[in-house]
């Protein structure tokens, strides 16, 4: 059964310091989304990204953040100078539909960030 | 703001008990609706929709629009039903969680 899949799996880092996470959507997947889940808390909504463009996304993603789909398969959420609360687990999902049109979202095994 | 809420952060229960984990959503208009389950060492998945209402591995969740609420039930809860359950509603393009529940069934 195809995968969402995540690298690294675990990547520590200094404070400002620039971060790129990676992650391979499910191949005939349209829509792709990253998510964050800081330790003991919700999983949180970062961005949604469609047809080379962002299709939305949250007030946690500012301008240090970006999304990219540099070739046909990898999706990248690149952090730019990192801040100690960046520390959480992130979360990349693909789906064939947007999420608001009864799309399932297939999730990644996550990537956890440790800023120090 | 749209949002669901769950209020409980973890519910215990001995094997063969009937659970139920509560979720209660704020929107006005017709809400799409989904539990997503995360088993230990495994990846976020869903488990339902309501529009399908459909059961999957013994769980059910009825839209309760009177009392704004999508509980997930299961008339005897198994071991390997052990996890963290989030209820979520969707957006445009988004899917919005809950603070999710964690389950803990004992034998």
């Amino acid at each position: 059964e195809p995968e969402v899949t995540q690298t690294p799996s675990h990547q520590v880092t200094q404070m400002g310091q620039e971060v790129i996470l990676r992650c391979v959507p499910i191949s005939n997947h349209l829509y792709f989304y990253w998510y964050r889940q800081i330790l003991g808390q919700k999983v949180e909504f970062l961005v949604s990204f469609y047809n080379n463009e962002i299709s939305e996304k949250s007030e946690i993603f500012d301008d240090q953040f970006s999304v990219e789909r540099p070739d046909g398969s990898n999706f990248t959420l690149k952090i730019r100078s990192t801040k100690l609360e960046d520390s959480a687990m992130y979360f990349c999902a693909s789906s064939e539909r947007l999420a608001g049109g009864v799309g399932e979202l297939f999730f990644g095994e996550g990537s956890r960030l440790t800023v120090l | 703001a749209q949002r669901v809420t769950q209020p409980e952060k973890l519910l215990s229960v001995f094997k063969g008990a009937p659970v139920e984990l509560k979720c209660n959503y704020s929107y006005s208009g017709s809400p799409e609706l989904f539990w997503y389950v995360q088993y230990s060492r495994q990846r976020l998945q869903l488990l339902l929709r309501h529009i399908s209402r459909e059961s999957i591995k013994g769980f059910t969740a009825d839209l309760n629009k009177g009392e704004t609420s999508f509980h997930l039930k299961k008339p005897f809860a198994q071991e390997e039903d052990s996890a963290m359950y989030y209820c979520a509603h969707s957006g445009y393009s988004t899917l919005t969680f809950g603070k999710g529940t964690m389950l803990l069934v004992s034998p």
